[in-house]
């Protein structure tokens, strides 16, 4: 198994761009989930979803669109890219089972200018 | 709401030292908790769990934590750490829902980076 994969690596953006990060998981987990980390401020809850077709708001979800069309695949929508956005974005996944441990991405590093 | 607190923000210990990284969480009922660990430019791997049970856990690469519910504590702990120990922790709680659903919401400390000294 692959687990979780994210592209790309890194991205840099102009203000006002969008851009679709990708996240795919090959474990057939129900849950996904988007992170965004920054210094200082740990990971923050962007979107998640519990299953293709349904996805709710997390923490910190302004600026960002999500959609659940399969299983497998989870991408975050940058509609309008700001330099607030320039980030470590992590995308995770579980089983929906009570407790199900969640499995991190290796990130996407993305930098607005 | 659930939150997390780490008060350390960073760490600095000999190698063969003991660590002992501080936790404290805020919920109305028993949650889930959580460490993760991160190396630089990586993503995050789970530590150990606490779902029920036994408070005292076992995890991954020697470390162990134990849940406190009187100090509403999760300290992670292990005994002779090692160089390659030096990352960055991440202690996060996980709501218990009345749904099927589990801890699809966690929430996230703000971290503590360990520094291991030869």
């Amino acid at each position: 198994n692959a687990g979780v994969t994210q592209t790309p690596k890194f991205q840099v953006l102009k203000t006002g761009q969008s851009m679709t990060l990708q996240c795919a998981q090959d474990m057939n987990h129900e849950y996904m989930s988007w992170y965004r980390q920054d210094p200082g401020m740990g990971l923050r809850l962007i979107h998640y979803s519990v299953g293709a077709g349904i996805t709710d708001q997390g923490e910190v979800p302004n600026g960002y669109n999500v959609s659940r069309s399969t299983t497998e695949d989870f991408p975050l929508r940058l509609l309008s890219a700001a330099p607030s956005q320039t980030s470590v974005y992590f995308c995770a996944s579980s089983y929906s089972s009570e407790g199900g441990t969640q499995y991190f991405g290796p990130g996407t590093r993305l930098l607005v200018l | 709401a659930q939150s997390v607190t780490q008060p350390d923000i960073h760490i600095t210990v000999s190698e063969g030292a003991s660590l002992e990284l501080r936790c404290n969480y805020s919920y109305g009922a028993t949650p889930y908790l959580f460490w993760y660990v991160q190396s630089p430019g990586q993503g995050l791997q789970l530590l150990l769990k606490y779902f029920s049970g036994d408070t005292l856990v076992q995890g991954i690469k020697g470390f162990e934590a134990e849940f406190k519910r009187s100090q509403s504590s999760f300290n992670l702990r292990k005994p002779s750490v090692h160089w390659s120990d030096a990352a960055e922790y991440f202690c996060a709680v996980g709501a218990r829902r009345l749904s099927n659903f589990g801890n699809e919401k966690l929430t996230f400390g703000t971290g503590t980076r360990l520094t291991i000294i030869p």
